[in-house]
C-alpha cells in the first residue's frame, strides 16, 4: 500500500515549456486534490475532483488545467509554465465522496523550477 | 474569507518540556479542524482531525481542541522529544460544499536534546 504517489519528483523547466505532473493513490478514495506551497503563503489548493469524472476550480487555478484520469490518478498540467509557478506541489486524496469531512492524505511532493 | 494564523511561527525548546501551538480562524462556521505535520523536504503526515461536534482529539502523546465560539485550536504536545521537531500546520474546513482545506502557515518546532 504505497498511499499517494507523484512523479516526478523534480523537474525544472524553461519559461513557456509544458508539462503533467502525475499522481495516483491506491486507497480506493473519491476525492483527490493538488496544492501548491510556497514560501511564506501556506498551502493553497489549485484544483480538486471530489469524485471521479468530476473537476473544480480552487483557489488559485490560473495556468493550470487538471484531468482526473480514472479513480486512482489526477494530473496537473501547466501548459506553459511561468517563472511564478515555481513551487512545491503536492497531491492529496480523501475517502468520502463530501470531501473534506475525513483526513486527506498527502503526497511527498514535487519540487518545480521554472526558469 | 476563512483566514487561518499560527502563533508563533518558530517555536524552539528543551527536550521534555511540554507545549501548546495556536492556531485561529476566522469563520466559526468550521465543519473540521486537522492538524498536520511536515518534516524538511517531505509531504503532510494528518496527525489529528476534530469534528466540529467534538472538543478534542488525543493521539498519543498529542491532544489537540478546538473552541468554535473563540475561532481557535491547539495542539499539546507533552514531553516534547527532538523526533518532534517539523512543522505543525493546522487546516480548517469550512461547512460547505466546493470547499477544501484552508491552511495556517506553520509553527516550526525545534526540540533540542
Amino acid at each position: 500500500n504505497a498511499g499517494v504517489t507523484q512523479t516526478p519528483k523534480f523537474q525544472v523547466l524553461k519559461t513557456g515549456q509544458s508539462m503533467t505532473l502525475q499522481c495516483a493513490q491506491d486507497m480506493n478514495h473519491n476525492s483527490m486534490y493538488w496544492y501548491r506551497q510556497d514560501p511564506g503563503m501556506g498551502l493553497r489548493l489549485i484544483y480538486y475532483s471530489a469524485s471521479e469524472g468530476t473537476t473544480d476550480k480552487g483557489e488559485v487555478p490560473n495556468g493550470y488545467n487538471v484531468s482526473r484520469l480514472n479513480k486512482r490518478e489526477f494530473s496537473l498540467r501547466l501548459e506553459s509554465a511561468a517563472p511564478s509557478q515555481t513551487s512545491v506541489y503536492f497531491c492529496a486524496s480523501s475517502e468520502g465522496g463530501f470531501y473534506g469531512q475525513e483526513t486527506q492524505y498527502f503526497g511527498p511532493g514535487t519540487r518545480l523550477l521554472v526558469l | 474569507k476563512q483566514e487561518v494564523t499560527q502563533i508563533p511561527a518558530a517555536l524552539s525548546v528543551p527536550e521534555g518540556e511540554n507545549l501548546v501551538l495556536n492556531c485561529s480562524f476566522t469563520d466559526s462556521a468550521i465543519y473540521n479542524l486537522q492538524w498536520f505535520r511536515q518534516d524538511p523536504g517531505k509531504g503532510l503526515t494528518s496527525l489529528l482531525l476534530i469534528q466540529s461536534s467534538q472538543r478534542e482529539q488525543t493521539s498519543g502523546r498529542l491532544n489537540a481542541s478546538l473552541d468554535k465560539s473563540s475561532g481557535r485550536s491547539t495542539l499539546y504536545i507533552a514531553a516534547s522529544q527532538p523526533g518532534d521537531s517539523a512543522t505543525y500546520l493546522c487546516a480548517a474546513q469550512l461547512n460547505q460544499a466546493g470547499t477544501a482545506l484552508i491552511f495556517g502557515k506553520g509553527t516550526t518546532l525545534s526540540v533540542s536534546s
